[in-house]
């Protein structure tokens, strides 16, 4: 299995560009979250999903947008790239359809992002 | 406003050293309490707690939850330069969200 797919794994923009964070689970986990972590810090929440077309704010939504059309992909969109939006980004889903309710949450690999 | 907050911030202990590390939290009608391991990239899943005062064990690494005063901790015992990372607590709540504290990071010596 490949669990949770993040790409790319680097990428370095200029301010004001725009791009897409894509991230793919094959779990068939029904929410998925994108957070960012910033040098020495925890993990916050950007936006999350609870299910197919349903997606809701978290802790830092500003500067970014999310889509859920499919179970399975929750890609970030960056419009208009700003410094402060260099981070590692961590797409993360939890909870199988139909199946157990462990709780864990399952992480894809990270992006590492520079706005310069 | 759900929080979590972890404490001590960092940590320089000698391998063979036992840690103990903490985890308070507000978080709206809370589910459950997770622990992870970040070492260079991912977070690792050590735990997950839902039940006040049943331990969980894992070889060294053992966690207890507990409802009525609203914290967690992790102990650690015999450290070994292995165990070298920033360890995060995470609170699941009703509204289905993860709530992350800022960590801690945990320096073991030879």
């Amino acid at each position: 299995n490949a669990g949770v797919t993040q790409t790319p794994k680097f990428r370095i923009l200029k301010i004001g560009q725009s791009m897409t964070l894509q991230c793919a689970q094959d779990m068939n986990h029904n929410y998925m979250y994108w957070y960012r972590q910033d040098p020495g810090m925890g993990l916050k929440l950007i936006y999350y999903s609870v299910g197919a077309g349903i997606t809701d704010k978290g802790e830092v939504p500003n500067g970014y947008n999310v889509s859920r059309s499919t179970t399975e992909d929750f890609p970030l969109r960056l419009e208009l790239a700003a410094p402060s939006q260099t981070s590692v980004y961590f797409c993360a889903s939890s909870y199988s359809i139909g199946g157990p309710n462990t709780g864990e949450l399952f992480f894809g690999e990270g992006s590492r992002l520079t706005v310069l | 406003e759900d929080k979590v907050v972890q404490s001590p911030l960092s940590l320089v202990v000698h391998e063979g050293d036992t840690v103990t590390l903490n985890c308070s939290y507000e978080v709206t009608n809370f589910r459950s309490l997770l622990w992870y391991k970040q070492e260079k990239k991912a977070p690792t899943f050590l735990f997950m707690l839902t039940s006040s005062g049943i331990e969980k064990k894992s070889g060294r690494l053992s966690s207890i939850l507990d409802k009525k005063e609203l914290f967690s901790i992790l102990n650690i015992t015999a450290t070994q330069t292995g165990d070298s990372a920033v360890y995060l607590c995470a609170a699941f709540s009703g509204t289905y969200k993860y709530i992350f504290g800022t960590g801690t990071r945990l320096k073991v010596l030879a």
